[in-house]
Formats: C-alpha cells, sequence, structure tokens
C-alpha cells in the first residue's frame, strides 16, 4: 500500500540552527502533502499545504520564514525550521495523499512517521 | 468554521471489555468526510476510516465499529474485546467539500487497555 516516510525521526539541534526534515511518497506521486505539528499531548494542527513546483500555503499564525517548505519533485517535500528555538520543539509529520486531488477520491490520506524536534 | 470535539482525554479498561470513543463535530458544510486516526507510542498516525457525510451506514472492520449519527453530529467508534495492542491515542477528524484537503483534527483519547 502507499507509504509516506519521513526522515529524521528524531533530531536534537542546538538554538539558532536550522533543521530539515524530508518527506517522500515511497510508491506513489503526491501532488500536495501536508505538514502538521503536535505537541505533547496535543492534537495536530494543520501548519501548511506543499505544493509541488510551486509556493506553499501556510496556515494562519504559521511563520512561512521560519518554516520553509519545499516540494521540488512529486515524491519530496521537505520542512526546513530555520533559527531552531526551544519553543519549536514538537512533534513534525508529514501527510500526503494518491490519487488526484479532489475530496471526493477514496484514497486516504497517508501519515509519514513524524519526527520528534529538540531544540536545546 | 469547523470543529471536532473527543471529550474523553483518557479512558482506562480491562483488557476485553468493550469500549466506545467519541466523536462530535460541527460544519456548517453539507458534504464533508470524517475519519479515525490511530496513533500508538511510536508516533505515526495509522488510518481506521473514512466516512462521507452522505453515507450514514454504519461499519464494523473486526473489532471496531463506527456509529455515524447525523441528527447528533456523531462519529463514534467502538472496540469490542480490547487488546493490550489496542493502547494508543485515537483522532477523530474532519474534512469539508471537495478539494480541500485541510483535516481538522480533534484532541484526541487515550486509550489504555490494561492487561
Amino acid at each position: 500500500g502507499a507509504v509516506v516516510s519521513q526522515h529524521p525521526s528524531w533530531v536534537i539541534c542546538k538554538s539558532g540552527t536550522s533543521v530539515k526534515i524530508e518527506c517522500r511518497s515511497l510508491d506513489f506521486q503526491a501532488t500536495t502533502m501536508f505538514w502538521y505539528r503536535q505537541f505533547p499531548k496535543q492534537s495536530l494542527m494543520l501548519m501548511a499545504t506543499s505544493n509541488e513546483g510551486s509556493k506553499a500555503t501556510y496556515e494562519q499564525g504559521v511563520e512561512k520564514d521560519k518554516f520553509l517548505i519545499n516540494h521540488a519533485s512529486l515524491t519530496l517535500s521537505t520542512l526546513t525550521v530555520t533559527s531552531a528555538h526551544p519553543e519549536d520543539s514538537s512533534f513534525y509529520i508529514c501527510s500526503a495523499r494518491a490519487g488526484g486531488r479532489t475530496g471526493g477520491d477514496n484514497s486516504p490520506l497517508h501519515f509519514g512517521n513524524g519526527t520528534r524536534l529538540t531544540v536545546t | 468554521a469547523q470543529k471536532v470535539t473527543q471529550a474523553q482525554t483518557e479512558i482506562s479498561v480491562v483488557e476485553k471489555e468493550d469500549v466506545t470513543l467519541d466523536c462530535v463535530y460541527e460544519t456548517r458544510d453539507t458534504t464533508y468526510y470524517l475519519f479515525w486516526y490511530k496513533q500508538p507510542p511510536s508516533g505515526e498516525l495509522v488510518f481506521l476510516i473514512r466516512r462521507n457525510s452522505f453515507d450514514e451506514q454504519n461499519e464494523i472492520s473486526g473489532r471496531y465499529s463506527w456509529n455515524f449519527q447525523k441528527s447528533t453530529s456523531s462519529f463514534n467508534f467502538t472496540i469490542t474485546a480490547s487488546q493490550v495492542v489496542d493502547s494508543a491515542v485515537y483522532f477523530c477528524a474532519l474534512k469539508v467539500g471537495f478539494g480541500n484537503e485541510k483535516l481538522t483534527f480533534g484532541t484526541g483519547t487515550r486509550l489504555t487497555i490494561i492487561p
């Protein structure tokens, strides 16, 4: 079945550095991928929608200059947390869907395994 | 605006008991989709079910069953004869309209099955 791979699974970085997280669709093409953020014991909040070949769409309150998204191919989207701070420590998870763009498609959203970011 | 409420923050049951996880949603759209995902301790989200607003038929998959009631805007999830492997956080989510992939998640219910 469709699989979404996320790398790395966890990362620890120092404050002020940048961290890149990759999200790959392994056996399908994904024109659109989604980045979510989950604080401990909280729900997932959509950060941005990553569109292949165009700019990402960010949700209200998400700093586009801090969370850089690049969707350079149909199977890869990257999220770069720039100048990371301890408050950026969180669980970041991406998702993608095989098939077309319409919500009527029966393909479910597939999620990656997530990346736990800890900024010290 | 859409909203998903999972009022049960944590539930603990003894193995083999049945357990129901509640989900109440809010939307003004007439076309929408409801989902349940399981998040085990490892963190990944495992898709369990998707139901669209035009299909109120309840579904059963093994020990899992879902009760969709539009009249009460609820989409409850029941696990029958629970097992330790069912321990996880379960999220209910809502997506509205066509061509819109944004999922609105509930806050999740942490289910612990006691052996």
